[in-house]
């Protein structure tokens, strides 16, 4: 069954480092997501994505964060400049559009910033 | 504004026995609502979903209910299994919303004892 791969699965930064965080959607979605989630805490939303660009995003998503498609498979997060809050899970979702709205997540990536 | 959230944080059952998650939501306008099974270091893992011309959905030993009027939806997993064990999250997307965000409560703990 098709699902969603992110990489990596644990990543640990300094405080002020970019970090990169990459998903592999389902290959023939056409919506894709990006949601955090501080450790015990719920499910956020940062920022959708469609037709190669941002749909919509949260307030959360401010200038350091930014998201590219850059090529028919891969769909990245950046941080352009971590900081100790941004430590949480990243979760990566895809749809596949149309009517149906179910999104698929991935496992995650584990971003801590020290 | 919008928000999710569930009435109880924890839930504990007996293998075997049914159970039932609760979560209110407030945004009359959304027109989609699912429920997410996340096991520890994972991510959110598809359960059910039910559009808002809908009272009931039925999956396999699940039932979502949702309740227009009162703005409650329901999940019901029949004969909870440990394997059911799990944090469960409902979530709600804006019926004008394009681009599919979804809101998500804060989270239910279910405990199946043996």
């Amino acid at each position: 069954e098709p699902e969603v791969t992110q990489t990596p699965s644990h990543q640990v930064t300094q405080m002020g480092q970019e970090v990169i965080l990459r998903c592999v959607p389902i290959s023939n979605h056409l919506y894709f997501y990006w949601y955090r989630q501080i450790l015990g805490q719920k499910v956020e939303f940062l920022v959708s994505f469609y037709n190669n660009e941002i749909s919509e995003k949260s307030e959360i998503f401010d200038d350091q964060f930014s998201v590219e498609r850059p090529d028919g498979s891969n769909f990245t997060l950046k941080i352009r400049s971590t900081k100790l809050e941004d430590s949480a899970m990243y979760f990566c979702a895809s749809r596949l559009g149309g009517s149906t709205d179910t999104q698929y997540f991935g496992p995650g990536t584990r971003l801590t910033v020290l | 504004g919008e928000s999710v959230g569930l009435h109880l944080p924890t839930l504990s059952v007996q293998e075997g026995d049914n159970s039932i998650i609760n979560c209110a939501y407030s945004n009359s306008a959304s027109d989609y609502f699912i429920w997410y099974k996340q096991e520890s270091g994972k991510g959110p893992q598809f359960i059910i979903d039910i559009r808002s011309n809908m009272d009931k959905r039925q999956g396999q030993r699940v039932t979502v209910l949702l309740n227009k009027t009162v703005k409650h939806l329901s999940l019901q997993i029949a004969a909870t299994q440990p394997g059911d064990s799990a944090v469960y999250f409902c979530a709600e997307r804006g019926r004008y919303n394009q681009g599919g965000k979804l809101i998500f409560g804060q989270g239910t703990e279910l405990s199946v004892k043996p």
